[in-house]
């Protein structure tokens, strides 16, 4: 089966770093493109972030510089290392696989950004 | 950046009911339209990719149509579990962006 499943979220204060996981099963990340979305309490989608198969990245402008995407072949999994964290990256982070269109998505880990 | 602009914010509709919602792109992006739906305390789905393709699963009253920077994503008949929330998305150019969402409900 087909699964992707975040961690490391949690409350972390302004100015604090995090490192968000997506641990994936039933495929190769390696094999695919992976995507980080996130979603602020009672809002909307926001796309942020994707490593490509290549192993090519993209940043959404809101996380460019603060933010580093990246994945561990041997492990399975994507990351997502985020940096200077402000009380606007208050989210819940998904990870979901491919670019284009995002077909399989992981159930999202929550980071709350508050001193 | 591409802006993605829904219509309606949202909308109240019976069961059986014929229910439309429309994405507006900023700029023309081909066909790379793509529809989710979200229940509340769940991940997104996805629903319809490259603007008419129905993505494994989904039910066919879902179809999606549309050209240039009109789409729209229609339910033939609306069923009592598709109350949730609906987010076009465009999968031209980084970033992917998507809409505000569209709230529907079932009265």
């Amino acid at each position: 089966e087909v699964q992707l499943v975040e961690s490391g979220g949690g409350v972390i204060q302004p100015g604090g770093s995090l490192r968000l996981s997506c641990a994936s099963s039933g495929f190769s990340v390696s094999d695919a493109s992976m995507t980080w979305v996130r979603q602020a309490p009672g809002k909307g989608l926001e796309w942020v972030s994707v490593i490509y198969n290549t192993g090519g990245t993209n940043y959404a402008d809101s996380v460019k510089g603060r933010s580093s995407i990246s994945r561990d072949n041997s492990k399975n999994t994507v990351y997502l290392q985020m940096d200077n964290l402000r009380a606007d990256d208050t989210a819940v982070y998904y990870c979901a696989r491919d670019k284009r269109w995002l077909t399989i998505w992981g159930q999202g880990t929550l980071v709350t950004v508050s001193s | 950046d591409i802006q993605m602009t829904q219509s309606p914010s949202s909308l109240s509709a019976s069961v059986g009911d014929r229910v439309t919602i429309t994405c507006r792109a900023s700029q023309t992006m081909n066909r790379y339209l793509n529809w989710y739906q979200q229940k509340p305390g769940e991940p997104p789905k996805l629903l319809i990719y490259s603007t008419s393709a129905l993505h494994i699963g989904v039910p066919s009253r879902f179809s999606g149509s549309g050209s240039g920077t009109d789409f729209t994503l229609t339910i033939s008949s609306l069923q009592p579990e598709d109350s949730a929330t609906y987010y076009c998305q465009q999968g031209y150019s980084t970033p992917y962006t998507f809409g505000q969402g569209t709230k529907l409900e079932i009265k």
